[in-house]
């Protein structure tokens, strides 16, 4: 199975930051990588497929970047409905495999 | 638009079988693969297996020997088997599509709400 982790686990930022999310895959995965918000007690939301293609809807604050085996989550100014879970998963190969997430919290 | 919904029984005893259906709407349930992702309360997400409309599917190696994924496309219904459960596998299940229709290896663009499944006595 390929090994997703994501850094860092958890973060507190403030409105209006930056804030960076790093995922690492155990092997290439080329740029069949996507990224997840969730809200408690709902089901994740698309943001990024294919490592930077942004999700219909999705406000363009959110971008992300990488190949192979290192990917980031950029959201450029923090806003107060981004505070949430983010997930990295890979689709390269089966078993589908997800990144612990990295929850995002009020500074 | 497509909407999926998940149904099924909230308890499970251990050793048990647990049954899922996730119903699709709005939408046919031909030409996309569709799978099944659980998420154990406060952890993490794990895909569990995935079925094609004609019938072809594939599951994790880690849940295989227990997992059975069945489609009903006249009833436009996917609907998954999980034998001999255990408190481990208490979790949120959710059916969830990929953005284009005949890939497997896409993001999923679509999610039910998820049915919160207990497994015990």
């Amino acid at each position: 199975d390929i090994q997703m982790t994501q850094s860092p686990s958890s973060l507190s930022a403030s409105v209006g930051d930056r804030v960076t999310i790093t995922c690492r895959a155990s092997q290439s995965i080329s740029t069949y990588l996507h990224w997840y918000q969730q809200k408690p007690g709902k089901a994740p939301k698309l943001l990024i497929y294919a490592a930077s293609s942004l999700q219909s809807g999705v406000p363009s604050r959110f971008s992300g970047s990488g190949s192979g085996t290192d990917f980031t989550l950029t959201i450029s100014s923090l806003q107060p409905e981004d505070f949430a879970t983010y997930y990295c998963q890979q689709s390269y190969t089966t078993p589908f495999t997800f990144g612990p997430g990295t929850e995002v919290d009020i500074k | 638009q497509v909407q999926l919904q998940e149904s099924g029984p909230g308890l499970v005893k251990p050793s048990e079988t647990l049954s899922l259906t996730c119903t699709v709407s709005g939408g046919s349930i031909s030409s996309y693969y569709w799978s099944w992702i659980r998420q154990p309360p406060g952890k993490g997400l794990e895909w569990i297996a995935y079925i094609y409309y004609s019938g072809s599917s594939s599951s994790n190696p880690s849940l295989r020997s227990r997992v059975t994924i069945s489609v009903d496309t006249s009833e436009n219904q996917v609907s998954l088997n999980l034998t001999s459960v255990t408190a481990a596998d208490t979790a949120v299940y959710y059916c969830a599509r990929p953005r284009r229709d005949g890939y497997t290896h896409d993001a999923f663009d679509i999610w039910g709400q998820g049915t919160m499944v207990t497994v015990s006595s």
